[in-house]
């Protein structure tokens, strides 16, 4: 199985700050790489596909990059609805594997 | 609107069966592969199965041969059947639709599955 390493796990961040959080792949997954974000009690809401890619309707203060095995989520200007939980994710095989997850909260 | 609703979840005793449900609608059902993902209490997401188009089927390991996936395309729905369950399957668990890039873009509101004596 491929293994998803998110760091940190925990981030704590102030709003309008500009935050980064990483994925790292156990083996190249390519650019088979997704990011969901968690709210309590709420299902996971996909953000960005194919490590790139923003998902329709969702603001453009989040973006993605890398491939191969590196891979980054920015929020450019943290704004207060930002505040949960996100998770990478690569489905370049079966089983799909998640990250560990990365909870932003209020500094 | 597209949405997806689970449904079945309850208390059942290790060892018992349980029937999950997911119904779609607002989007073409039959064209799309289906996932089942879930999430322990206070952890983090884990997926669990999913259903192709044609009926290819994929469990992670620690669920074969006690979870079987299935659909019913003129229903607009996909199922979880649930067999010989075990305390670590305590979890809500989440129906997902497969995105035209393979992510996951629409999910259910989950339904909660707790496996205690």
């Amino acid at each position: 199985d491929i293994q998803m390493t998110q760091s940190p796990s925990t981030l704590s961040a102030s709003v309008g700050d500009r935050v980064t959080i990483s994925c790292r792949a156990s083996q190249s997954i390519t650019t088979w790489l997704a990011w969901y974000q968690q709210k309590p009690g709420k299902a996971p809401k996909l953000l960005i596909y194919k490590a790139s890619r923003l998902e329709s309707g969702v603001p453009s203060r989040f973006s993605g990059s890398g491939s191969g095995t590196e891979f980054t989520l920015t929020i450019s200007s943290l704004q207060p609805d930002d505040f949960a939980t996100y998770y990478c994710q690569q489905y370049n095989s079966y089983p799909c594997t998640f990250g560990q997850g990365t909870k932003l909260d209020i500094k | 609107e597209v949405q997806l609703v689970e449904s079945g979840g309850g208390l059942v005793q290790p060892g018992g069966s349980l029937r999950l449900s997911c119904s779609a609608s607002g989007f073409s059902f039959s064209t799309f592969d289906m996932h089942w993902v879930r999430q322990a209490p206070g952890k983090g997401l884990e997926w669990v199965s999913a259903i192709g188009t044609t009926g290819d089927t994929y469990y992670r390991d620690s669920v074969k041969g006690r979870f079987t996936i299935s659909r019913e395309d003129a229903k607009n729905s996909f199922y979880l059947q649930m067999n010989s369950l075990r305390a670590e399957d305590t979890a809500v668990y989440y129906c997902a639709r497969n995105g035209v890039w393979d992510s996951f873009d629409i999910w259910g509101q989950g339904t909660m599955v707790t496996v205690s004596s």
